[in-house]
């Protein structure tokens, strides 16, 4: 039981350039999350997925895509980097079957925009 | 809308003496609130959660928090702080049950000194 995964780790891209952020869970999880981290800034919700074929703005989604591919998958994609892109990128998930929908992180994507 | 208020960016204490993180929140709703753990370059860790089935609430590693409504707060402590303790603490709220994100503090990075 892996939990929430992501790929990749780290990743350094140029302006302009796109890439695909993945996350998967094993947890038969409904819900599935994308948020930002920036020094002082706490977290911040980019993207979510109530369910399964739903997905939802957050506070900060300009710039961003998202796809829920299927139950286990929710990926993340940068059409055009901007440097104001770089931060560290955490996937979480959550579900019904929790006493409070509490929700589960992966261990993060470093991601720099040069 | 919610909003959550973490006081001080730092908090240093001394090993052995009271661990004392402070969170207050705003909500139009009954809310449910978390505090979790961050050590470095990792993912976030659930400490506890309130439920609004106790208002005393305790979670892993010793901690604890109280739900104080009247003064819309979510103070986390540790009676007695180990060098293990030092990590960024989050404090986050949702209004309500359901999937929606959460809504996090600027957290609070908790320095221990021997």
């Amino acid at each position: 039981n892996a939990g929430v995964t992501q790929t990749p780790k780290f990743q350094v891209l140029k302006t302009g350039q796109s890439m695909t952020l993945q996350c998967a869970q094993d947890m038969n999880h409904n819900s599935m999350y994308w948020y930002r981290q920036d020094p002082g800034m706490g977290l911040r919700l980019i993207y979510y997925s109530a369910s399964e074929g739903t997905t939802d703005k957050g506070e900060v989604p300009n710039g961003y895509n998202v796809s829920r591919l299927n139950k286990r998958e929710f990926s993340l994609r940068l059409e055009s980097a901007a440097p104001s892109q770089t931060s560290v990128y955490f996937c979480a998930s959550s579900s019904p079957g929790l006493s409070v929908y509490e929700q589960y992180f992966g261990p993060g994507t470093r991601l720099t925009v040069t | 809308a919610q909003s959550v208020t973490q006081l001080g960016s730092h908090v240093s204490v001394s090993e052995g003496a009271l661990v004392l993180l402070r969170c207050n929140y705003s909500s139009s709703v009954p809310p449910y609130l978390f505090w979790y753990v961050q050590y470095p370059n990792q993912g976030l860790q659930l400490l506890l959660k309130y439920t609004s089935a106790a208002t005393l609430v305790k979670g892993i590693n010793g901690f604890e928090a109280e739900f104080k409504k009247s003064e819309t707060s979510f103070h986390l402590t540790k009676p007695s702080a180990h060098m293990s303790d030092a990590a960024e603490y989050f404090c986050a709220v949702r209004a309500g049950g359901g999937a929606d994100g959460l809504t996090f503090g600027k957290g609070t990075h908790l320095i221990i000194q021997p």
